[in-house]
């Protein structure tokens, strides 16, 4: 069965400082892979997906980036946190593009 | 601006009950629908999905998709106080633009 794992687990970051944040995916191969954001009693916002390895969209902009430098593994970075940058970060994987499901999740707290 | 709506609640039934949770969206053009259920905390977990009209059932999970009224439901019988979660709608439009309502936060009372 497929599993799909983050970390780390809880982040607390200095206005400033970089992020990677890590996700790797088990049990399936060439999955599409998402980052998510939710802020506090919101909605998720979908940041990046990724069809393959290399392969990155951008859903909105900001001062964070993704890569896939393999084909189960998907890291969200910034060189430079900001305090607006805190929230639930969830990776995601889907096949055939259909239903998506979700790895525990990154809380980041930006100081 | 394509949107996923939900009442954000809280809606708060009885243990036993029929929990009714609805969700509509703009876009016609949606294919595929999801509800996801998130306990504080945590991620969210996929409880069900539909593509087509009607509804689906899935255990004590039924849920309804009227494209015409642009409508998708999530009923959960004999609701359970483990049932306490917030229940999130998402709505497909293609291969990888999945978007989320903001959640209604469901309370299950004994």
């Amino acid at each position: 069965s497929q599993t799909i794992h983050q970390w780390p687990a809880t982040l607390v970051q200095p206005v400033g400082s970089p992020l990677s944040l890590e996700c790797t995916v088990e049990g399936t191969s060439n999955p599409n892979l998402y980052w998510y954001r939710q802020a506090a009693g919101r909605g998720l916002q979908l940041l990046f997906y990724s069809v393959g390895i290399g392969q990155i969209s951008s859903e909105v902009p900001q001062n964070l980036s993704a890569s896939r430098p393999q084909d189960r593994q998907f890291i969200l970075s910034s060189k430079k946190l900001l305090l607006s940058d805190s929230g639930f970060y969830l990776c995601a994987w889907s096949t055939w593009g259909q239903e998506q499901y979700f790895g525990p999740g990154t809380r980041l707290t930006v100081t | 601006q394509k949107e996923v709506e939900q009442n954000s609640g809280p809606l708060s039934v009885p243990e036993g009950a029929i929990a009714s949770l609805n969700c509509t969206y703009s876009d016609r053009g949606s294919q595929s629908f999801f509800w996801y259920r998130q306990y504080s905390g945590k991620s969210p977990e996929l409880i069900m999905f539909i593509y087509s009209n009607g509804d689906k059932e899935d255990g004590r999970f039924t849920a309804q998709l009227n494209k015409a009224s642009q409508y998708v439901s999530l009923l959960i019988r004999d609701s359970q106080p483990s049932d306490s979660a917030t229940y999130l709608c998402a709505v497909k439009d293609g291969v990888n633009d999945m978007r989320f309502g903001a959640g209604t936060r469901l309370t299950v009372k004994p």
